[in-house]
Formats: C-alpha cells, sequence, structure tokens
C-alpha cells in the first residue's frame, strides 16, 4: 500500500487477555517505530526496529510487552495479560533513515482495556 | 543520549496572530535530522517538515516558516497569520544515525477566531 497500515484500527478487549497488534510499514522501509499515545499526552516511544533487528527496545515499559518484525516488514506488537493502564492509542511509523527521510505514521489502533 | 525540549505545553492565539513553536535539542552527532509534526484534532501525524544538520537554511512554505540555528540548538516553527485550521498539537522530532526518532513533548496551540 501506499502507506502505513495498523490493524484493527479499534481493540476492545477484557482486562487479563493478551492482544496482537500489526503493522505494515511502506515498502522498501527498513526503519520501523512504535510508539504509544494516552489521550492529551505526548508520544511515548516503545522500540526501534532497523531490519529485523531492534537495536533500541528501552520503551517497553514491561516483560509483557514483546514485538518482532519479520522480512524486514510487518511488524507485531504483543501485549499479554492486559491491564487497564495499557489502554491508549498505538502508533507504528516507517521510514528510511540511510537517506534522513522522515518518518511516516499509520492511524494507530485505539486499543481500550475494560 | 539525545533529547528534545518543546518548553511550551500550550499556546493560545487569536486568528491572524502569528506564533513561535520553540524546540530545543541535544545530540553529540554531527549529522543529525530534524522533524517538525502536526497532529491535528483527528490524530493523524502529519509530517511538515525535515531540516539536515548540515544545512543551517531557513524555509519557508506559505505562512509556515523554519528558524534552524545550531549555535543555540534551537529549531523553531512560526506560523504566520494564523487560521483556525491550524489548532493542532505540533511535535519536533529529532533523529541520528542508528537511534530512534526522539520527540519532544508536544505544543498544544490553540488559534481563537
Amino acid at each position: 500500500g501506499a502507506g502505513v497500515s495498523q490493524s484493527p484500527s479499534n481493540k476492545v478487549t477484557e482486562k487479563g487477555k493478551d492482544v496482537e497488534l500489526r503493522c505494515d510499514p511502506i515498502s522498501g522501509h527498513t526503519a520501523l517505530y512504535w510508539y504509544r499515545q494516552s489521550l492529551g499526552q505526548g508520544l511515548e516511544f516503545l522500540i526501534y526496529f532497523q531490519g529485523n533487528s531492534a537495536p533500541d527496545k528501552s520503551g517497553l515499559p514491561s516483560d509483557r510487552f514483546s514485538a518482532e518484525r519479520t522480512g524486514g516488514s510487518v511488524s507485531t506488537l504483543t501485549i499479554q495479560r492486559t491491564q487497564q493502564e495499557d489502554s491508549a492509542v498505538y502508533l507504528c511509523a516507517s521510514s528510511m533513515p540511510e537517506r534522513g527521510m522522515e518518518a511516516f505514521f499509520g492511524q494507530g489502533t485505539r486499543l481500550t482495556v475494560v | 543520549a539525545q533529547k528534545v525540549t518543546q518548553a511550551q505545553t500550550e499556546i493560545s492565539v487569536v486568528e491572524k496572530e502569528d506564533v513561535t513553536l520553540d524546540c530545543v535539542y541535544e545530540t553529540r552527532d554531527t549529522t543529525y535530522y530534524l522533524f517538525w509534526y502536526k497532529q491535528p484534532p483527528s490524530g493523524e501525524l502529519v509530517f511538515l517538515i525535515r531540516r539536515n544538520s548540515f544545512d543551517e537554511q531557513n524555509e519557508i512554505s506559505g505562512r509556515y516558516s523554519w528558524n534552524f540555528q545550531k549555535s543555540t540548538s534551537s529549531f523553531n516553527f512560526t506560523i504566520t497569520a494564523s487560521q483556525v485550521v491550524d489548532s493542532a498539537v505540533y511535535f519536533c522530532a529529532l533523529k541520528t544515525s542508528g537511534s530512534r526518532l526522539t520527540f519532544g513533548e508536544g505544543t498544544q496551540l490553540t488559534v481563537n477566531p
């Protein structure tokens, strides 16, 4: 596709359940980022992929959070045993940092834990 | 380590006023990129501009202009003759080689009619 695609756009889950959020970056973009944004707040960094490896995953808030990227393309962010404080919009972005290009963002996944 | 500071949390102006959003960055790298993004109430993050560390030329695009000064590590954004549609949260960001894209906390701009 032409842009970064995230699915689902909305997810409501019960506390304690696991969720998977998916990000399809722009074709050819080697860098992929996950951020989350709580209502009225700034962008909280979660993890950064360069290719399939994650040189910086220091933003993952707990061991309930994990992410992987396969084939240098699609990425999945998994949250295990969800808690109410996990409720936020999860944003994915991709870029070609080798060219200093800007990151393009997806529309986000709005996660609500009830 | 790298850091971006947007000291202005909220700014409120009346339509047609000029407004400047401040951005100060920290990095030890000599090669880096700076960005501004706009996040309107719809929530989508919209890219506005990119600057390279080796290009200090200021840029103007319509009512938008950017002032990049390496001497003060600042990359400020000015909107001339603001309009209600400019109301949004504006984020400044920094990228160096091999590192994450670091965002400031954002500035909420409200333009009142």
